[in-house]
C-alpha cells in the first residue's frame, strides 16, 4: 500500500483558499488519490479523487503533480463549516491480486478561523 | 435512498460479552469494509469484503469476525468484548472498479463502550 504524508494541522482564514498538501512518493501508476474529510466524529465524507489529471467538483479541486508523487487539495473559499480532519489516501488498485481497500493515515486537521 | 445504515448507534458491553454490529447498504455496492476509530486517531481497517462470500483481514482484525452472505449486509461480530475494543466503528461501501463512481460511503458510526 502506498503511504501518504500530510501535515498534522493547518489554519486558514474564512473566505480564503485552503491548500492542503499530500506527499505520496511511492504511488504506483494505477493507484488513485482520494480525499475524504471527517467533521467532528461523523463518518468520513468523500471529497474528490484523481489519477493524474487535475480534477474539480463542486466541493474542491485536486492538483496532482506530473510525477504523481504529491497532490494538493484546494478548497477555494473556506468557511467555518470546512473545519475538519482531511485525509489523503492512495487507494489500493482493483485487480486479481488487489482489493481496492482504503487505508487511512492521520490526516490534516484544518481549522478555519473567522 | 438510505445509503449505509449502521445499528446500533450506541452500545455498552461488559467484558467477555459478544455482540454483532450491523451494517447494511442499499446501493448494490460490491465492496464493504469495517473501521475502528479510537479517540484522536485515524480510522483503522478491521475487515473488508469485495463481494458476497468473500472477506479478508485488514490492519487490526484480531477479536473480530465478519461474513458476507448477501451484497447488502456486512455484520461485524465481537467474539469476546474487551475494554481495548472501546471505540467508534464505521462501516463503508463502494463500487469496485476504476475511476468514476468509486467513492466510499460511510455510515454514521456505532459508539461502543466495553466496561
Amino acid at each position: 500500500d502506498a503511504k501518504t504524508t500530510q501535515p498534522p494541522s493547518m489554519d486558514c482564514a474564512e473566505g480564503r483558499a485552503a491548500n492542503l498538501p499530500c506527499n505520496h512518493s511511492t504511488i504506483s501508476g494505477n493507484e488513485y488519490v482520494y480525499w475524504y474529510r471527517q467533521i467532528h466524529s461523523q463518518g468520513p465524507q468523500y471529497i474528490i479523487h484523481g489519477l493524474k489529471n487535475n480534477e474539480t467538483n463542486e466541493m474542491a479541486s485536486l492538483i496532482i503533480t506530473e510525477d504523481r508523487k504529491s497532490s494538493t487539495l484546494i478548497l477555494p473559499h473556506a468557511t467555518l463549516r470546512d473545519t475538519a480532519v482531511y485525509y489523503c489516501i492512495v487507494r489500493d488498485p482493483w485487480g486479481s491480486s488487489n482489493t481496492g481497500k482504503l487505508i487511512f493515515g492521520q490526516g490534516t486537521t484544518l481549522q478555519v478561523k473567522p | 435512498n438510505a445509503g449505509v445504515t449502521q445499528t446500533p448507534k450506541f452500545q455498552v458491553l461488559k467484558t467477555g460479552q459478544s455482540m454483532t454490529l450491523q451494517c447494511a447498504q442499499d446501493m448494490n455496492h460490491e465492496y464493504m469494509s469495517w473501521y475502528r476509530q479510537d479517540p484522536g486517531m485515524g480510522l483503522r481497517l478491521i475487515h473488508y469484503s469485495v463481494g458476497a462470500g468473500i472477506t479478508d483481514q485488514g490492519e487490526v482484525p484480531n477479536g473480530y469476525n465478519v461474513s458476507r452472505s448477501t451484497t447488502e449486509d456486512f455484520p461485524l461480530r465481537l467474539l469476546s468484548a474487551a475494554p481495548s475494543q472501546t471505540s467508534v466503528y464505521f462501516c463503508a461501501s463502494s463500487n469496485r472498479g476504476r475511476g468514476e463512481n468509486t467513492e466510499a460511503f460511510f455510515g454514521q458510526g456505532t459508539r461502543l463502550t466495553v466496561v
